[in-house]
């Protein structure tokens, strides 16, 4: 089973600032997706990235795919307090549908 | 994105008693689905993977007799929760996966909040 460590595990901060989450592996993905779940609810698809060296933009956040396919960033500008959430990363393994997640970031960001 | 439906999102049962948890893909056809348990701000714990028209693969350290996963159908997961006891009060989240473009999307439920007292 590849393996997906995620940093920082928590994180706060103040309304304004910008922030960078970290998604490393030893091992090659063929995609990797980021997810962000609230309380009490499920986790959402947030972006897929599939090619190495991948910027993907979704408003305030840039997801960017290492060239290499082991590891990913997330890094949210101005953050919210709307942002406040786990975010979770997972890979997708290649020998079927079963995906590898990261041990989680709990964001909270305070107004 | 695709859409999954858990049922129920919550429940409260008593020690002893059984509890059971559907997962429904609404839009795609899921012939994999899978079932995680989550504690407070972590992240999520694979128990077992359930498979349509076969037995459920389950995860090191999950009871199978305890935890029973059914895939009857393409759209349809259970997980019976049986002889429920306030150790299993956790959070229960299942998710269908699909290829899109060759690679694994997985779409989650609402999970469901079960609380043995």
């Amino acid at each position: 089973t590849q393996l997906l460590e995620q940093s920082p595990q928590f994180l706060s901060i103040q309304e304004g600032e910008n922030l960078t989450v970290y998604c490393n592996s030893s091992s090659v993905f063929s995609s990797l997706q980021w997810y962000r779940q609230e309380p009490g609810e499920g986790p959402v698809l947030l972006v897929t990235v599939v090619t190495g060296g991948e910027v993907k933009k979704l408003k305030r956040l840039t997801f960017q795919f290492g060239d290499a396919r082991k590891d990913s960033s997330l890094h949210i500008t101005a953050a919210q307090p709307g942002d406040t959430g786990l975010y979770l990363c997972a890979g997708d393994e290649t020998s079927g549908s079963r995906l590898t997640f990261g041990e989680g970031t709990q964001l909270t960001v305070n107004p | 994105g695709a859409v999954v439906s858990q049922h129920p999102s919550w429940v409260i049962c008593k020690s002893g008693t059984s509890v059971k948890i559907e997962c429904r893909s609404l839009d795609f056809q899921a012939t994999t689905m899978f079932w995680y348990r989550q504690f407070p701000k972590q992240s999520l714990m694979l128990m077992a993977t359930s498979n349509e028209g076969s037995k459920a693969t389950y995860e090191q350290g999950v009871e199978k007799d305890k935890f029973l996963i059914n895939h009857a159908s393409l759209t349809l997961s259970t997980l019976t929760v049986t002889s429920a006891h306030p150790e299993d009060s956790s959070f229960y989240i299942c998710s269908a996966s699909r290829l899109y473009w060759g690679n694994t999307e997985a779409f989650f439920g609402q999970g469901t909040r079960l609380t043995v007292v």
